[in-house]
């Protein structure tokens, strides 16, 4: 079983939807957790840090849960620009591992 | 501001030719450094990461090798390349371990 897993999608949503992607990761003592997106051939760019009381920035929504060990990621109001892959970041110690990505497309 | 540097953008390279990709951060000391490769269409891997000059740990054993010459210089090399070498190779840079990650533009290395 992988570390940190994400269902690769794709998800294919209209815009105005609202599209939630969820990330479960398998070692309890994971400390630190992100959202990063990845356009097509570009480098990835942090999307977000995700704390343990959720946090919210404009359309975007990440929540924590340790005792399932998963973290989410909700976007409202889907955009054509918001196409794009959504990786999730597990970090522990001096480990740090990102998830293989969901793949996110927004039809006109 | 903090700005990470990459180049070259692309690269073609013949089947056992070497390598060597070079990484500058701007704007802050010490930094933490990490080279990945993500071949195409896969998730990222972690090959290196570096914690101060001359400190590399190694995530994958392979052709590659990675050194630390300046505090904010970071280099990629290989002596031989590989057809599996081909892939977009990133450098990444944190304040310390465990924070978030800011990634350069990229190298995109096809071995021929």
């Amino acid at each position: 079983r992988k570390e940190v897993e994400q269902d690769p999608g794709p998800f294919n949503v209209p815009e105005g939807a609202t599209v939630a992607f969820n990330c479960t990761y398998s070692n309890s003592a994971s400390q630190s957790f992100f959202w990063y997106r990845q356009d097509c051939r570009k480098e990835p760019k942090l999307l977000m840090s995700v704390y343990s009381s959720g946090n919210e920035d404009g359309r975007f929504t990440a929540q924590l849960n340790r005792a399932s060990q998963y973290i989410s990621l909700l976007i409202r109001d889907s955009k054509l620009s918001d196409s794009a892959t959504y990786l999730c970041v597990v970090t522990r110690r001096d480990k740090v591992i990102f998830g293989p990505g969901t793949s996110l497309s927004v039809i006109p | 501001s903090q700005t990470i540097h990459q180049w070259p953008a692309t690269l073609v390279q013949p089947v056992g030719s070497p390598l060597s990709l070079e990484c500058t951060v701007e704007g802050t000391s010490n930094p933490n450094l990490y080279w990945y490769r993500q071949a195409a269409g896969r998730g990222l891997q972690l090959l290196f990461y570096s914690v101060g000059i001359g400190q590399i740990s190694s995530e994958v054993p392979q052709n590659l090798s990675a050194s630390r010459p300046q505090d904010r210089q970071f280099i990629l090399s290989s002596k031989k390349l590989l057809l599996s070498d081909s892939g977009f190779y990133l450098c990444a840079w944190s304040r310390d371990l465990g924070y978030e990650q800011y990634f350069g533009p990229g190298t995109r290395l096809t071995v021929t």
